[in-house]
């Protein structure tokens, strides 16, 4: 049984263009989470989803910042026009059920330059 | 606010001595879990503790939950290098809409020299 697979693990974007982030949760695993780790700081919520649902976005930036998780493929967090300090590794995290164990990916670390 | 607090924020050991690893937090809580990670890495999940539990193992590792006093403590045993990592403690958010978010920490950053 794999990991949370995350993709691309290192993504370099210039000012303005688009950033999209991919993860694929453990087999079984209906709950996907994204988070945003800044340099040494711990990790932010940023939202919460179930297949075709976002149930919590509370932590996403009200613009330029989305995300989905359809009923095939993988979960995308979708950055538009990026900027300087949208820099930081986004982990994304996958759990079973609500209130168990989550397990994180590798991490995507985006790089605004 | 920062829900999960630990404390030190950097530990040095030498290899073969304990570590032990505090968590305080603000609110009330289901589970409580610790993740380790290397630099630069993801995040590896250690142990999930629910708030009817005072005491969890496994292998070298030991957490206690005192939810009276909403801390927790992480105790690694002898100590090794590949220990070397920043660990976090995690807390568990309900909401009435049914959401479900862990809030972490700063972390503690462990080294362990050989």
């Amino acid at each position: 049984n794999a990991g949370v697979m995350q993709n691309p693990r290192h993504l370099v974007r210039r000012r303005g263009q688009e950033a999209r982030l991919r993860c694929s949760p453990m087999k079984g695993h209906s709950h996907v989470y994204w988070y945003r780790q800044l340099p040494e700081e711990g990790l932010k919520f940023m939202v919460y989803l179930q297949k075709e649902n976002i149930i919590d976005e509370s932590g996403m930036p009200k613009e330029r910042f989305s995300a989905e998780f359809p009923k095939e493929g993988p979960s995308i967090l979708r950055i538009q026009q990026v900027v300087r300090g949208d820099s930081a590794a986004y982990f994304c995290a996958s759990s079973p059920q609500w209130n168990t164990e989550a397990f994180f990916g590798q991490g995507t670390r985006l790089t605004v330059v | 606010s920062q829900q999960g607090e630990e404390d030190p924020q950097a530990l040095s050991i030498q290899e073969g001595e304990n570590a032990t690893m505090n968590c305080s937090y603000k609110t009330s809580i289901n589970n409580l879990q610790w993740y380790r990670q290397n630099s630069g890495r993801g995040l590896v999940h250690l142990i999930l503790i629910r708030s009817n539990e005072r005491e969890k193992h496994s292998g070298r590792l030991r957490v206690t939950l005192d939810t009276s006093k909403k801390s927790s403590s992480l105790l690694i045993t002898a100590s090794r290098a590949a220990d070397t990592a920043s660990y976090f403690c995690a807390t568990d958010a309900i909401s009435g809409a049914g959401s479900y978010q862990l809030t972490f920490g700063k972390g503690t950053k462990l080294s362990v020299i050989p």
